[in-house]
């Protein structure tokens, strides 16, 4: 897991907080992912990223605002949130954006964000 | 559109023995077929993928899984199971989205294996 890092590891916020969440990868990739757990629901993905590109998911409401300063750093941005955004969010890299669909995904730890 | 099945929420087995968790798939075009672990508290662990070639793929801990593509499924399995197996366990299917590629995960299933 240290291929990828994500801080903080959990998180609580109250719903008229700003926060971030951030992740590196130390694998050299060019590809980065956001996505959301939730309990018993499958993984949602939120945001793919390239250094190319940004791939907008219009099913993903605006309080949620990722960036991309590089191809080693992605951050999700947080603001007026829901409780019902707390949830797992997990970050994850790959070799390249259309390079194939052969390509694993490796993901990090996670944040655990609480929204109260 | 592609998915992924995990019929099975939870597999119980007792230590030593062999364990099975199921996966089907339904892709249009090759099917590129891979298995996570997540351990409580943890993010997603890479097991093993089937891209092309020999129907049985070995991966890390112990584990393979068997692709069978007239069955359209990818059973993850491993001889004899440990207590330290038990996690939850993903299947997920990769695709071409519009151009890049995404994987499409199933709702996991939870593996317990008992002393």
């Amino acid at each position: 897991e240290t291929g990828v890092t994500q801080t903080p590891r959990h998180l609580v916020m109250g719903m008229t907080n700003k926060k971030s969440l951030k992740c590196e990868q130390h694998l050299g990739h060019n590809a980065m992912y956001w996505y959301k757990q939730s309990a018993k629901k499958p993984l949602e993905l939120m945001f793919v990223y390239s250094l190319e590109e940004r791939v907008e998911n219009n099913s993903v409401p605006s309080r949620f605002s990722p960036e991309c300063p590089n191809s080693s750093h992605l951050f999700l941005h947080l603001h007026t949130l829901q409780p019902e955004d707390s949830a797992l969010y997990l970050c994850a890299s790959s070799p390249s954006l259309r390079g194939g669909s052969t390509d694993t995904q490796y993901f990090g730890p996670g944040t655990r964000l609480t929204v109260l | 559109a592609q998915s992924v099945a995990q019929p099975e929420d939870q597999v119980n087995v007792a230590e030593g023995n062999p364990l099975t968790v199921k996966c089907t798939y339904s892709v249009s075009g090759n099917p590129y077929l891979f298995w996570y672990v997540q351990y409580p508290n943890r993010g997603l662990q890479f097991l093993l993928k089937y891209i092309t070639g020999d129907n049985l793929v070995k991966g890390s801990y112990g584990f393979e899984a068997e692709f069978n593509k007239s069955q359209t499924s990818f059973h993850l399995k491993k001889p004899s199971a440990l207590v330290s197996d038990s996690a939850l366990y993903f299947c997920a299917v990769s695709g071409l989205n519009s151009g890049y590629s995404t994987l499409t995960f199933g709702k996991g299933t939870m593996l317990l294996v008992s002393p």
